[in-house]
């Protein structure tokens, strides 16, 4: 089946700096790639993906890069904000997604004013 | 509200208890989803609904049981639990269609917590 994995597990990062995430994915038949946001008490909530015939997508701050070669993909966050902060998932899936996704263990962003 | 409803929020119960989680979604989708969510582990995909028939088990215990109804609702069934089954169970929904998935849409989970 499907490994993601996820690195890093803990991010720091100035307020108005970038941070990056990434995510490298074992199926090379997986074919869409989301990224969850997850606050406190809450469930995960979706924020963009990307499907494999695209290689980058963005959405004002956010922007999501696939390197299906290599198999991994990377979650960019520019102009850091507080309300950032949060836990942080990639995931994969083929078939649409009918197998249910495949998370990675998710990674803890902090913003430091 | 993100259109996922989890009842309840919180439960906490005995190894000899028997309780259900409820989730229901207000968004038409046609594909529902169980998650377990421990400290420091991935969610753990537990059961798949697709357009109300169960297609994914990923070898859960005998101990939770999922039944789906209708399209809209569904719920997962505990009994005799183990102190490691204490998670965040969270339920989805998405909408299965011709092509890729159009990304989940979580509840905010049911913080189980077995004594």
């Amino acid at each position: 089946g499907e490994n993601v994995e996820q690195h890093p597990s803990t991010l720091s990062v100035q307020e108005g700096d970038s941070a990056v995430i990434k995510c490298t994915y074992s199926d090379s038949a997986s074919n869409y790639f989301p990224w969850y946001k997850q606050e406190l008490g809450k469930g995960p909530q979706l924020i963009i993906d990307i499907r494999s015939n695209v290689g980058e997508k963005k959405d004002q701050r956010i922007a999501v890069t696939l390197n299906k070669t290599a198999k991994h993909f990377s979650l960019h966050i520019t102009e850091t904000q507080p309300e950032d902060s949060a836990v942080y998932f990639c995931a994969a899936s083929n078939r649409g997604g009918a197998d249910g996704l495949t998370f990675g263990k998710g990674t803890h962003l902090i913003i430091q004013p | 509200e993100t259109g996922v409803t989890q009842t309840p929020r919180h439960l906490v119960m005995g190894m000899t208890n028997k309780k259900s989680l409820k989730c229901e979604q207000h968004l038409g989708h046609n594909a529902m989803y169980w998650y377990k969510q421990s400290a420091k582990k991935p969610l753990e995909l537990m059961f798949v609904y697709n357009f109300k028939e169960q297609t994914e088990n990923n070898s859960v215990p005998s101990r939770f049981s999922p039944e789906c109804p209708n399209s809209s609702h569904l719920f997962l069934h505990l009994h005799t639990l183990q102190p490691e089954d204490s998670a965040l169970y969270l339920c989805a929904s998405s909408q299965l269609g011709q092509g890729a998935l159009d990304g989940y849409t979580f509840g905010s989970g049911t913080r189980l917590t077995v004594v």
